[in-house]
């Protein structure tokens, strides 16, 4: 089965700078890859998408790579800013959602 | 986007009683709807796939016998903890499929904190 790979577990980062959380899957098949952000016991949230047709994928702050080849996909934010603290997962999609294991971000003021 | 909606939101019950867990598609029909587990700090890992009017299909590890899930209608799936123990208490959340497997999107319910005393 689909497996998922999240790195790093923790990132600290300054108000302003980038993050980058990089996945790797194993499963080829796998043509969805969306990451969601995850605020202390409420529900994920969508942040961005990524369909396997695509490279790459930018939203204001927030973009997407894929590199079907290599099997990883990167979330980079820029310009964090402290509401961006929380946790976020990427994921894989086949025929059902496999999670990575997540990654707390603190961004610092 | 479409709305999931997951009851209840925390429930505590006795060791050895049963809770169910609703999770309703409110303005979309979802054939396939997904349940998964939370522990703290831990990622979301998949229970099951839960398929309206067939049986539900459980990943490896799971017992079907004491996570029972129902799936009888396009808006409705239960996932009913038997027997419940104080290793069951989780963070439950359920997601619905809208669109086609692997060209649709999924959104999730707003979980369900389970505590077994």
């Amino acid at each position: 089965g689909e497996n998922v790979e999240q790195h790093p577990s923790t990132l600290s980062v300054q108000e302003g700078d980038s993050a980058v959380i990089k996945c790797t899957y194993s499963d080829s098949a796998s043509n969805y890859f969306p990451w969601y952000k995850q605020e202390l016991g409420k529900r994920p949230q969508l942040i961005i998408d990524i369909r396997s047709n695509v490279g790459e994928k930018k939203d204001q702050r927030i973009a997407v790579t894929l590199n079907k080849t290599a099997k990883h996909f990167s979330l980079h934010i820029t310009e964090t800013q402290p509401e961006d603290s929380a946790v976020y997962f990427c994921a894989a999609h086949t025929n059902k959602l496999v999670f990575g294991a997540g990654t707390i971000l603190r961004v610092k003021s | 986007g479409a709305v999931v909606s997951q009851h209840p939101s925390r429930v505590i019950c006795k060791s050895g009683t049963s809770v169910k867990i609703e999770c309703r598609s409110l303005d979309f029909q979802a054939t396939t709807m997904f349940w998964y587990r939370q522990f703290p700090k831990q990622s979301l890992m998949l229970m099951a796939t839960s398929n309206e009017g067939s049986k539900a299909t459980y990943e490896q590890g799971v017992e079907k016998d004491k996570f029972l899930i129902n799936h009888a209608s396009l808006t409705l799936s239960t996932l009913t903890v038997t027997s419940a123990h104080p290793e069951d208490s989780s963070f439950y959340i359920c997601s619905a499929l809208v669109g086609a497997s692997g060209g649709g999107e999924l959104f999730f319910g707003e979980g369900s904190r389970l505590t077994v005393l």
